[in-house]
């Protein structure tokens, strides 16, 4: 039973455009999300987050949009540069239970120079 | 400032046997956790440690265990290992809850 929902595995884009990566959930009791990015020989690296209080969280080139109605998150990365290229993972947690992270199965980004 | 550390980098061992893998997380950060990556996919959840106590297990047999030390460094073990063991253990560590740093991981390969 996958909670956490990434269903393109890959995607590529041109330097200087906008990378948009998406997530699905399914459990209505997830009310914190993050997204972590990893490159190979590395364990993950936290990007940013967003609380369920909100529907948008900006951190540089990077915003984080929540729909809760939808259940469904994005991450946008604007503009893209070649050192984006790396694996993205999308997380949820309930945090009134137990601060464990629900991981989907990564997208891979590949920035084109 | 050092990040969360795990030892060792690289493991190989044969099925049947035992494996501890270690973890020192971030100076100040109470709060330890344990994720198995598999090949493709993302991380799973095995333990939550929180000031020397389980917080949380995730969906794993009972060959998996876990503490955490007054000094907050922290021990995964796995019994009986089996070839489906075989992944990328990763630490993690955080002050309380959220917005959790990962080590670059143990690669455990069961032979």
């Amino acid at each position: 039973d996958q909670q956490v929902k990434q269903n393109s595995p890959s995607l590529s884009v041109q330097e200087g455009r906008i990378s948009i990566l998406n997530c699905d959930y399914t459990n209505s009791m997830f009310d914190y999300f993050l997204w972590y990015k990893k490159y190979p020989a590395e364990g993950p690296t936290f990007l940013i987050s967003i609380s369920s209080i909100k529907d948008k969280n900006e951190d540089g080139r990077f915003t984080v949009f929540l729909n809760k109605s939808a259940k469904h998150l994005s991450l946008h990365i604007v503009p893209s540069q070649p050192g984006d290229s790396a694996v993205y993972f999308c997380a949820a947690s309930a945090t009134s239970g137990t601060y464990k992270y629900i991981f989907g199965t990564g997208t891979r980004l590949k920035v084109l120079a | 400032d050092a990040g969360v550390t795990q030892s060792p980098t690289h493991l190989i061992k044969t099925r049947g046997q035992q494996v501890t893998l270690r973890c020192s997380p971030i100076s100040g950060h109470k709060s330890v956790s344990w994720y198995q990556q598999v090949l493709g996919q993302g991380p799973q959840f095995i333990f939550q440690y929180y000031e020397k106590e389980e917080r949380g297990r995730g969906n794993f047999p009972d060959r998996f265990s876990a503490r955490q030390f007054p000094n907050y460094s922290s021990e995964l073990n796995v019994n009986a290992l089996l070839l489906g063991d075989s992944a990328l253990y990763l630490c993690a560590s955080s002050r309380g809850q959220g917005d959790y740093t990962f080590g670059s991981g143990t690669r455990l390969t069961v032979v």
